[in-house]
This record gives structure tokens, sequence and C-alpha cells, in this order.
């Protein structure tokens, strides 16, 4: 089956400071990239969309840069967390469409646990 | 825009037994999908089962079923034979069909599969 993966799956950083996350699809070409928050005991949250080789499209109330999403290849999107704050600490879910696969099957990644200091 | 419901934070079966989650929606589109995704400790979402709304037969996947009630827009999950890995968050999902393919999830439900 579809694989994402998602690195690192955890990572605490000091705040201010950036930090990256990546969303890979192992074994498809993902033309759309999906990347969502989850806080503790709480649903996931769509932060944006991406689609390879155009601009993410945000969600309402998601600080585009703040939060910047880079989706450069059909394999690969980074979400770029900028100048951190402990309220950032959160679980990073991604999600991909195989783009040569049903339109409304998405595979999810592992999640990234962020812990801000 | 559309909304999900899982009007039940909480429920807890025995292991063997049958437990129905709920879940209602609210939508003013005629083609789309609905989803039951579950959320294990481990946090890898996994789909567990989908709905096209145009077919009116409920989709089944091995002891998983859906009562899909289009006109009540009502999407209730059904697990037959509980076993104790059916333990995690359960969130019911919707998606426009032909749409920008977003999901939207419902606040989800805790199940707990007691021994």
């Amino acid at each position: 089956g579809a694989v994402v993966s998602q690195h690192p799956s955890r990572v605490i950083c000091k705040s201010g400071t950036s930090v990256k996350i990546e969303c890979r699809s192992l074994d498809f070409q993902a033309t759309t990239m999906f990347w969502y928050r989850q806080f503790p005991k709480q649903s996931l949250m769509l932060m944006a969309t991406s689609n390879e080789g155009s601009k993410a499209t945000y969600e309402q109330g998601v600080e585009k840069d703040k939060f910047l999403i880079n989706h450069a290849s059909l394999t690969l999107s980074t979400l770029t967390v900028t100048s951190a704050h402990p309220e950032d600490s959160s679980f990073y879910i991604c999600s991909a469409r195989d783009g040569g696969g049903p339109q409304e099957t998405q595979y999810f990644g592992p999640g990234t646990r962020l812990l801000v200091l | 825009a559309q909304t999900v419901t899982q009007s039940q934070p909480e429920m807890s079966v025995q292991e063997a037994e049958t437990v129905t989650l709920s879940c209602t929606y609210d939508t003013s589109e005629n083609n789309y999908y609905l989803f039951w995704y579950k959320q294990p400790p481990s946090r890898q979402m996994i789909l567990v089962i989908r709905q096209e709304a145009y077919k009116q037969q409920n989709a089944t996947e091995n002891r998983f079923s859906v009562n899909f009630q289009k006109a009540a827009k009502s999407f209730s999950l059904k697990i037959s034979d509980s076993q104790l890995g059916d333990t995690a968050m359960y969130f019911c999902a919707f998606m426009k069909a032909g749409g920008s393919e977003k999901l939207v999830f419902g606040k989800g439900t805790k199940l707990t599969v007691n021994p």
C-alpha cells in the first residue's frame, strides 16, 4: 500500500528558532499534500493544501508567513514553522493524495510532535 | 461550510461485543464522501471505511460496517466482534466530491475495548 513518511517524528526546539518538517510519499507521486495540526485530545484541523509546483492554499486563520509550505517535487512537501513559540507546540500530520489514484483517497504520515520550549 | 458532529466523546465495549459510533454531518452538497478513520495510541491515522454518497448500499469492511442515512445526514460505524486492538480514537470525516479534496473531521470518539 501507499506509504507516507514524516521526518522528524519528534522535535524539541527553543523559542524563536525555526523548525522544518518533511513529508514524503515513498511509492507514489503526490500531486496534492495536506498539512494538519492536532492539539492533545482534539481533532485534526487542516492548515493548508499544497500542490506540486504552486503556492500552498492556507485555511482561514493560519498565518502563511509563520507556517511556510513548500511542495517542490511530487514526492516531498515541507512545513517550516518560523520563529516558533510555545503555543506552536502540537502534533503535525501530513497526508498525500496519489495523483494516479482515486481523488478521495489520502494517505497519512505518522505525524511529527513539536515541542517548543 | 460543512460540519461533522460526533456526539459521543467516549465509549467502551466488552471484547467480542458490538458497538456503534454515531456521526452526523451538515452539507448542502449532493455528491460527497464519508469516512471513518482510526487513530490508535501511535497516532497514525488509518482509514477504516469509506462511503460514496451516491451509493445507497452501506459499505462494509470485515468487522466494520456503516449505516448511511443520506436524508438524515447520518453515518454511524458499527464494529462487530470488538477486539482489544480496536481501542483508539475514531474520527468521522467528510469530503466534497470533485472539489478541493479537503477532509473535514469530527471531534472524535475515544473507544475503549475492555477484556
